[in-house]
């Protein structure tokens, strides 16, 4: 079974640049996840979609990123513009059931952003 | 919203001793505790998981245990060996996963 891919697996930008990530999540698993991993901290939840639904954005900073899930399918975090702080690994994650406390999540390896 | 502590940051144990990793949890509601190991360049990778109705659950090396009135959990891996090494999280989930910041594991061979 093919896992979760994320694409690229490496970006360096300037600030204020702008940048995507992108992710397909196992096939039909119905929730997918963006964390963002600062280094030396946990995954930090920015956004949860149920199929092509947002479920949670909260701890998303909406001013400068936003994120999509097409067809309930792939999605695409992007940020603009780019700030020093937003360097960090970008993991996406798909769960198979519609919340996340009933079961597995299943991680990409992850973007990792540069931003200098 | 659910704030989860995770100790210690770095844990460095001969090759065949135990190590523990403690957490604790602030949102009484969370009911689903995962632990998760993620090696350098690799996304975090499930281990082993506890629901809020079980007290222990063991899994050959690995075990994690549950205390919800002190809201806390810990996970035990006996027998250490050098590809244990890692940084392992803990997690608690009420409708989305809180994570901790981590343990980096050091087994020394």
């Amino acid at each position: 079974e093919a896992g979760v891919a994320q694409s690229p697996r490496y970006k360096i930008i300037e600030k204020r640049q702008s940048v995507a990530f992108w992710c397909n999540p196992i096939s039909g698993h119905a929730t997918l996840y963006w964390y963002q991993q600062i280094l030396g901290q946990g995954p930090k939840l920015l956004i949860q979609f149920q199929n092509n639904g947002v479920v949670d954005d909260s701890q998303l900073p909406k001013d400068r990123f936003s994120a999509e899930r097409l067809k309930g399918v792939d999605s695409t975090l992007k940020i603009q513009p780019a700030k020093l702080e937003d360097s960090a690994v970008y993991l996406c994650a798909s769960s198979l059931w519609g919340t996340a406390n009933t079961g597995e999540l299943f991680f990409g390896e992850g973007s990792r952003l540069t931003v200098l | 919203g659910e704030n989860v502590e995770q100790h210690p940051s770095t844990l460095s144990v001969q090759e065949g001793d135990s190590a523990v990793i403690k957490c604790t949890y602030s949102d009484s509601a969370s009911n689903y505790f995962p632990w998760y190991k993620q090696e350098l360049g690799k996304g975090p990778q499930l281990i082993i998981d506890i629901r809020s109705n079980v007290g222990e659950k063991k899994d050959q090396r690995i075990a994690v245990t549950l205390n919800k009135t002190a809201k806390h959990f810990s996970l035990h891996i006996t027998e250490t060996q050098p590809e244990d090494s890692a940084v392992y999280f803990c997690a608690a989930s009420v409708k989305d996963m809180r994570f901790g910041a981590g343990t980096r594991l050091t087994v020394k061979p």
